[in-house]
């Protein structure tokens, strides 16, 4: 069965300072992968996309993250964050080849970004 | 495009009470599904539909039920309403095919209560 790891369950940053944040997922086939964020009181928007091709991809709002096939890591970073990034964020992921394609999450990283 | 949307946003129940929350999608897609997301367990699936007419169940369906008459609609139904099932329930849809098949869209969510 497939499953998703984030490590951090809490970060706390100063505003400028660079992020990342862990993703690790069991399945050894294909994948797609996924990293969706929650600002507060807010529903789940996508933030960015790995299917296929180059490894690093970018997102909104400065974000990106790299897949790493070896390391079954789909990490997420942002040289400087701000306040207004201050979220929950969710890493989620699809083994392509398991017929019904159910999307499995992590249980978050709570982003506290302080002025 | 309006997206997902969901009503209620808030609703609270006394326990053995039922009710169904409602979920609508005008972006043709295929899947659907429900979450229920309680802190830091991230998102838990309690149904899904690959299309109109078929459902089937996610990790934890027990106390729930669906159904799916038409491609847009994916009402979640509570029979007897549980303080277990106090939670936010998210609606999701995917277009259930290449090339971006499995990228979620929510739904702003109901966050219910039962006392």
């Amino acid at each position: 069965a497939q499953s998703v790891s984030q490590h951090n369950h809490h970060v706390i940053l100063s505003e400028a300072a660079s992020l990342e944040l862990g993703c690790n997922y069991s399945y050894g086939g294909t994948v797609n992968l996924f990293w969706y964020v929650q600002y507060p009181g807010q529903h789940l928007q996508l933030l960015l996309k790995y299917f296929s091709g180059d490894p690093l991809v970018k997102g909104i709002k400065g974000f990106e993250a790299e897949f790493i096939k070896s390391k079954f890591s789909f990490n997420l970073r942002k040289p400087s964050v701000q306040w207004s990034d201050t979220a929950e964020y969710f890493c989620a992921v699809n083994g392509v080849n398991t017929g019904f394609q159910k999307l499995v999450f992590g249980t978050g990283t709570r982003l506290l970004v302080s002025p | 495009n309006a997206g997902v949307t969901q009503t209620p946003k808030f609703r609270i129940l006394k326990i053995g009470q039922s009710m169904t929350l409602q979920c609508t999608q005008d972006m043709n897609h295929n899947y659907m599904y429900w979450y229920r997301q309680d802190p830091g367990m991230g998102l838990k699936l309690i149904y899904y539909s690959v299309g109109a007419g078929i459902t089937d169940k996610g990790e934890v369906p027990n106390g729930y039920n669906v159904s799916r008459s038409t491609t847009e609609d994916f009402p979640l139904r509570l029979e007897l309403a549980a303080p277990s099932q106090t939670s936010v329930y998210f609606c999701a849809s995917s277009l259930g095919r290449q090339p971006s098949y499995n990228e979620q869209f929510f739904g702003p969510g109901t966050r219910l209560t039962v006392l």
